[in-house]
Parts: structure tokens; sequence; C-alpha cells
């Protein structure tokens, strides 16, 4: 089993609230995804990291935002919450193929599912 | 954009009848992967493609690449319980650095 970690598992919040998805892996690995999902739905890809300072936009608009200070941290942040945002919200890392178009395994985290009231 | 079709949306099966569920994608893939996801779990990558026409098993699982590697299939002999959930495929994006993933398709298996 992979060595990637999301906190919390659950939570609910009020809306307007600011709230902060944490995803931490301990496998080294450069790229990093945050995937939005509902229940046995579609995965939207948010937001995606190749490495230390680098994040890109997904193909789902979000009003969320990311940063890469360290490569096992991958923080996900809405600064105001609203029941639009509820959903699951899944962190996932792969390693860098040695093309920029490989395609590697990704290893996802347990998720979190996240309630907006 | 580039895009991977899945189909069907959603399947039902009989406890021990087959099931197959198809990838297609818009453009031509260097190699495709497969993903599960159990009810309340999370996607896990079960294998991948590379070669035009692969074929490989996994026990009752059988997946294959297309000639054009445009499309892919995954065949379940003898469904059981166990085998619910989605089942995602997902190919390169051309551009680089991120991977596009099927809509998936939901199995559900009665016993």
């Amino acid at each position: 089993e992979a060595d990637i970690y999301q906190t919390p598992r659950y939570l609910v919040i009020g809306t307007g609230k600011k709230i902060t998805l944490e995803c931490s892996q301990t496998m080294g690995h450069d790229k990093m995804y945050w995937y939005q999902q509902d229940p046995g739905m579609e995965l939207h890809l948010i937001h995606y990291s190749y490495g230390v300072n680098s994040t890109e936009k997904g193909d789902l608009s979000s009003e969320s935002t990311v940063s890469r200070i360290r490569t096992e941290h991958f923080p996900l942040t809405l600064e105001s919450a609203r029941p639009s945002h509820t959903s699951q919200y899944l962190c996932a890392s792969s390693e860098s193929g040695w093309m920029w178009t490989d395609q590697e395994t990704q290893y996802f985290g347990p998720g979190t599912r996240l309630l907006v009231l | 954009g580039q895009q991977v079709m899945q189909i069907p949306q959603y399947q039902h099966v009989q406890e021990g009848e087959d099931f197959t569920t198809y990838c297609n994608s818009s453009t031509t893939l260097s190699n495709i992967q497969w993903y599960k996801q159990r009810p309340g779990g999370h996607p896990v990558f079960l294998i991948q493609l590379v070669k035009s026409g692969e074929v490989k098993k996994q026990k009752r699982l059988t997946f294959q690449f297309g000639e054009a590697k445009k499309n892919s299939s995954l065949h379940i002999t003898a469904t059981q319980t166990t085998d619910v959930g989605t089942y995602f495929c997902a190919g390169p994006y051309t551009g680089g650095f991120k991977t596009i993933f099927g809509a998936g398709t939901r199995l559900f298996v009665k016993a």
C-alpha cells in the first residue's frame, strides 16, 4: 500500500469558512494531484504539481488554491467554503517518468469528505 | 480537447456472469492504465498496458489494448461480489504531466 495521507478524513463546516485539506506522501514523488469526486462518479482534476514551486490548474474550474513548498506536502485551500464545494477530495502522487509525457502509476490517498452547510 | 470515454456507465450483473467495460480515446495513447475504486474507497491501480494489441490477465480479469492504441477493454469472468466498484481507465495527456481519466463504469453484482 502506498504512503499517502490525507487529513481530515471528514469535515463538516459552515458556509464562508476557510479550510485547508492536507495531503502528504512519503514516497518522494515529484508529481501530485488533487481530484474532486462525487460518490462513485467521475474524477475531476482540479490542481496538479510536477515539483516544488510548480502548480497548475486542472480541468475543473475550482475556487481552491494549492501550494507546493515541499516535495512531500501539497495542501489545498478553500478561502470561503460554499455548499457547492460539498464533495470528496482525493489527493494522488506519482513518480516522474523518463519522458515528460510518461504516465506513471498514481497512488491515491483515502480522501477527505467535505460537507459544507 | 483530448477525451477518454468509457461505456457502459453502469452495469448490473448476477454473480457468476461475465462483465466487460470499454474505453475509447480520442487520441492514440502511449499507454493505458486501469484503476478500481471500491464503494467508499479510493482508486487503486490495477494494471498498465503499453504495447499495441497487448493482452494481460490477472486471475479472472483480462485487459486488452487495441491495435491502434486508441481503445482498451477490461473483462471479468464469473463476477463475484468482491468485484463491486467503479472501474476507471486512464491515459496520458498528450500535453504531458497529467492523466486523463475516463468517467468510469460502475459494476453492481447481485448475489
